[in-house]
């Protein structure tokens, strides 16, 4: 079936801009977190949700950084008034029901200019 | 919270030998220790994942060790490939209200040399 996906696959903003970044996890996956990843770094967690709900958001670096997902499937990532600091790739990883497997998406990678 | 550190930072194997990849953690609560590849510009793919019940855990040329009372665990590879070559991170994963995160290592870049 069809994994993870993420759009957009790449993105490039001036410093200040906003961006949105969207993630499709597995059909019927309950659970999606995101991650956040440096240049030759291992991904870092940032937020989690199960169903509609942000359970979790101790990973979220700023009150810059802003996660949804209102229906319980498609979620958003979006950052506000971007710095370069944010450049990094973002990772969506979805989770069925109480499993312990994360699945991947391919990620965004964001360079702020 | 949970700390993850992985060695080594690089591997470099001739095709046919062994590799070996260890991480610690630091929780002693953390009961699911999955192990992800990750190619260049690609997503990390879960390869192999081991639970704090089971000891050891065997996928073809891959397999998984943990030791619980030292609070580290290994990736062993036999037989390496050249298609083998990418980076690995190891993880780790808390038990109770916070199960559900990964706490990644920084990665090993594996390199099999044909």
């Amino acid at each position: 079936g069809a994994g993870v996906s993420q759009s957009p696959r790449y993105k490039v903003a001036k410093r200040g801009q906003d961006v949105a970044l969207r993630c499709d996890p597995i059909s019927g996956h309950v659970s999606l977190f995101w991650y956040q990843q440096a240049l030759g770094q291992g991904p870092e967690f940032l937020t989690y949700f199960q169903n509609e709900a942000q359970l979790d958001k101790s990973g979220l670096p700023s009150d810059r950084f802003f996660a949804e997902r209102p229906e319980g499937s498609v979620s958003t990532l979006k950052i506000q008034r971007t710095q370069q600091e944010d450049s990094a790739v973002y990772l969506c990883a979805s989770r069925r029901g109480l499993s312990y497997e994360q699945y991947f998406g391919p990620g965004t990678r964001l360079t702020v200019t | 919270g949970e700390n993850v550190e992985q060695h080594p930072s690089t591997l470099s194997v001739q095709e046919g030998d062994s590799a070996v990849i260890k991480c610690t953690y630091s929780d002693s609560a953390s009961n699911y220790f999955p192990w992800y590849k990750q190619e260049l510009g690609k997503r990390p793919q879960l390869i192999i994942d081991i639970r704090s019940n089971v000891g050891e855990k065997k996928d073809q040329r891959i397999a998984v060790t943990l030791n619980k009372t030292a609070k580290h665990f290994s990736l062993h590879i036999t037989e390496t490939q050249p298609e083998d070559s990418a980076v690995y991170f190891c993880a780790a994963s808390g038990s109770g209200g916070s199960n559900y995160k990964l706490t990644f290592g920084k990665g090993t870049l594996l390199t099999v040399n044909p």
